[in-house]
């Protein structure tokens, strides 16, 4: 495609519910990324993945998050039992490769509210 | 805590004049810093980046700045237009860590007023 998709753009849930948030990279990047915006804030790194392995997955917040890549294309982020505090945008990204100093392309993110 | 932050939360300049967005990084062992501009209901969009092995960077209306002795990094826009009316965040690359991913400030709401 012609940039990262994301899907829902938003979603509503209830309290303890569990939500899949989706992300289409571009075509070819291999590298992918998952950051979390909340309101007024700056981005917060969750996780990120070469092909279909996640290196690195210091920045999920808890044990309730969690992600997979199958493919090295599509990758889903699942939050298990939601709370109010989970409420925030959550971006997607992803790059040619993985590296330091590569650009990433952003998705224009899914608005999570839990209620 | 973060690592980057900016100063200023809002800046409001009139159309046509120059504006600077200035950021304050804490790891002097940063090496790599991007200026990202996002604007309502949108990712986040690539502006212009900058290598430690330098100390300016321009791009088309806008340069970069690098000052590394007192971790200081500035973003400056020319002649300002609507269209540049957004949050503007600096970012930097972990430096030496297990993650590639990148380390937000807060950003700067710019207002461009007609």
């Amino acid at each position: 495609g012609a940039g990262v998709s994301q899907s829902p753009s938003n979603k509503v849930t209830e309290k303890g519910k569990d939500v899949e948030l989706r992300c289409d990279p571009i075509s070819g990047h291999t590298a992918l990324y998952w950051y979390r915006q909340s309101l007024g804030q700056g981005l917060e790194f969750l996780i990120y993945f070469q092909g279909n392995s996640a290196p690195d997955k210091s920045g999920l917040p808890s044990d309730r998050f969690s992600a997979e890549r199958t493919g090295g294309s599509v990758s889903t982020l699942t939050i298990q039992r939601t709370q109010q505090e989970d409420s925030a945008v959550y971006l997607c990204a992803s790059s040619l490769e993985a590296g330091r100093r590569v650009e990433q392309y952003f998705g224009p993110g899914t608005r999570l509210t839990v209620t | 805590g973060e690592s980057v932050g900016l100063h200023l939360p809002t800046l409001s300049v009139q159309e046509g004049d120059n504006s600077i967005i200035n950021c304050a990084y804490s790891n002097s062992a940063s090496d790599y810093f991007i200026w990202y501009k996002q604007e309502s209901g949108k990712g986040p969009q690539f502006i212009i980046d900058i290598r430690s092995n330098m100390d300016k960077r321009q791009g088309q209306r806008v340069t970069v700045l690098l000052n590394k002795t007192v971790k200081h990094l500035s973003l400056q826009i020319a002649a300002t237009q609507p269209g540049d009316s957004a949050v503007y965040f600096c970012a930097e690359n972990n430096p030496g860590g297990g993650a590639d991913g990148l380390t937000f400030g807060k950003g700067t709401h710019l207002i461009i007023q007609p």
